[in-house]
């Protein structure tokens, strides 16, 4: 079946201009995750949304990043007035249940910002 | 610190060999995860092992966990070049509901042919 996938694959955005990053789950996976990964680094929880309940959005670095998942399928991560340091590859996983198992990553969008 | 720390930051080896590497944690878990990540691309889950074992193998792959140690380790046998990618510990932490994975900055593996 198909994987976990995300939409663009790369962004290049105009310091201060609001992006939209779109992550489809594999079908019925309940759990929903979006990371942040830096060059170099690991990757860096942001949210998780159990269906469509944001549980956890302690990760987002500032009130500039929002998450949805409406439906409880796709989801969106929106940054608005991005700046540099927003410059990064955002990863979106799900999982079919609710406790602590394997997560299912996307290819990630790789968003520039200048 | 709730994430996983790998050692070394940095591994080379000759196609065949065995590449061992060593994570380390700080909180109590339920269980932990092993990822790969090739270079541009999503990470893959390797492996998981539950805070109630202690090694656990799949295909090439060994992987312990020492929980007194918090420590885990993951062994790659028979390395091949496809094997080169930066490789994720990531523990789970032991508390209802948590499902976040907290990675360290990996190891990168090279498998030079």
């Amino acid at each position: 079946g198909a994987g976990v996938s995300q939409s663009p694959r790369y962004k290049v955005a105009k310091r201060g201009q609001d992006v939209a990053l779109r992550c489809d789950p594999i079908s019925g996976h309940v759990s929903l995750f979006w990371y942040q990964q830096a060059l170099g680094q690991g990757p860096e929880f942001l949210t998780y949304f159990q269906n469509e309940a944001q549980l956890d959005k302690s990760g987002l670095p500032s009130d500039r990043f929002f998450a949805e998942r409406p439906e409880g399928s796709v989801s969106t991560l929106k940054i608005q007035r991005t700046q540099q340091e927003d410059s990064a590859v955002y990863l979106c996983a799900s999982s079919p249940g609710q406790l602590g198992e394997t997560q299912y990553f996307g290819p990630g969008t790789r968003l520039l910002v200048l | 610190s709730q994430q996983g720390e790998e050692d070394p930051q940095a591994l080379s080896i000759q196609e065949g060999e065995n590449a061992t590497m060593n994570c380390s944690y700080k909180t109590s878990i339920n269980n932990l995860q092993w990822y790969r990540q090739n270079s541009g691309r999503g990470l893959v889950h390797l492996i998981l092992i539950r805070s109630n074992e202690r090694e656990k193998h799949s295909g090439r792959l060994r992987v312990t966990l020492d929980t007194s140690k918090k420590s885990s380790s993951l062994l790659i046998t028979a390395s091949r070049a496809a094997d080169t990618a930066s490789y994720f510990c990531a523990p789970n932490r032991d508390q209802t509901g948590a499902n976040n994975l907290f990675f360290g900055t990996g190891t990168r593996l090279t498998v030079i042919p």
